[in-house]
């Protein structure tokens, strides 16, 4: 079945900084690939996503971008606030269920 | 937020007891699924209904069972708790097809002693 790696667990940054979070999936069948933010005691809510037919996507401050041929996707936040800093996980799915990622834990620093 | 509640959003129960948590949409959404997320392991899925009556595991089935006999509501039933069952349970909703976004209530908080 799928297995989706995430990297790093945790990562600090300076506010205003980028932040990369990166991570690899296993089955080259998966075609869907959400990120989720979560913070602290909430749901986890829905930020940005990417198909299959796309390497890159971006909606204001983030990005997503896709290599399927190196089975790896990645988040990306520029100019970083603190009301950035949560959980965040990546998730792969073929058709119908999610593989989630172990999540990473972004603090952003003032 | 998407039309998703969970009830209850805190319980607290002994080991061996039984335990139904509820998912309830309001969004006619033809998947549902259960999830718990436990600290490192992210969320996992525990079983998931792509219709009335239709369910099927997930990754970590084992000690629950599910029912769907209404479109609204998505039930998860621990038959007979156990302390590794103290978890977070989240619902969460897909209209399916080609749309693929899930979209999650709020969260159960469980625990088992």
């Amino acid at each position: 079945g799928e297995n989706v790696e995430q990297h790093p667990s945790t990562l600090s940054v300076q506010e205003g900084d980028s932040a990369v979070i990166k991570c690899t999936y296993s089955d080259s069948a998966s075609n869907y690939f959400p990120w989720y933010k979560q913070e602290l005691g909430k749901r986890p809510q829905l930020i940005i996503d990417i198909r299959s037919n796309v390497g890159e996507k971006k909606d204001q401050r983030i990005a997503v971008t896709l290599n399927k041929t190196a089975k790896h996707f990645s988040l990306h936040i520029t100019e970083t606030q603190p009301e950035d800093s949560a959980v965040y996980f990546c998730a792969a799915s073929g058709e119908i269920n999610f593989v989630f990622g172990p999540g990473t834990r972004l603090s952003v620093l003032p | 937020d998407a039309g998703i509640t969970q009830s209850p959003r805190h319980k607290v129960t002994e080991t061996g007891t039984p335990v139904t948590l509820r998912c309830h949409q309001t969004e006619n959404h033809r998947y549902m699924y259960w999830y718990r997320q436990d600290p490192g392991h992210g969320l996992r899925l525990i079983h998931y209904s792509y219709g009335v009556k239709d369910t099927d595991k997930g990754e970590v089935s084992d000690g629950y069972s599910v029912s769907r006999s209404k479109t609204e509501d998505f039930l998860l039933t621990l038959e007979s708790a156990t302390s590794s069952q103290t978890s977070v349970y989240f619902c969460a909703i897909s209209a399916g097809d080609t749309t693929y976004e899930q979209y999650f209530g709020p969260g159960t908080r469980l625990t088992v002693t």
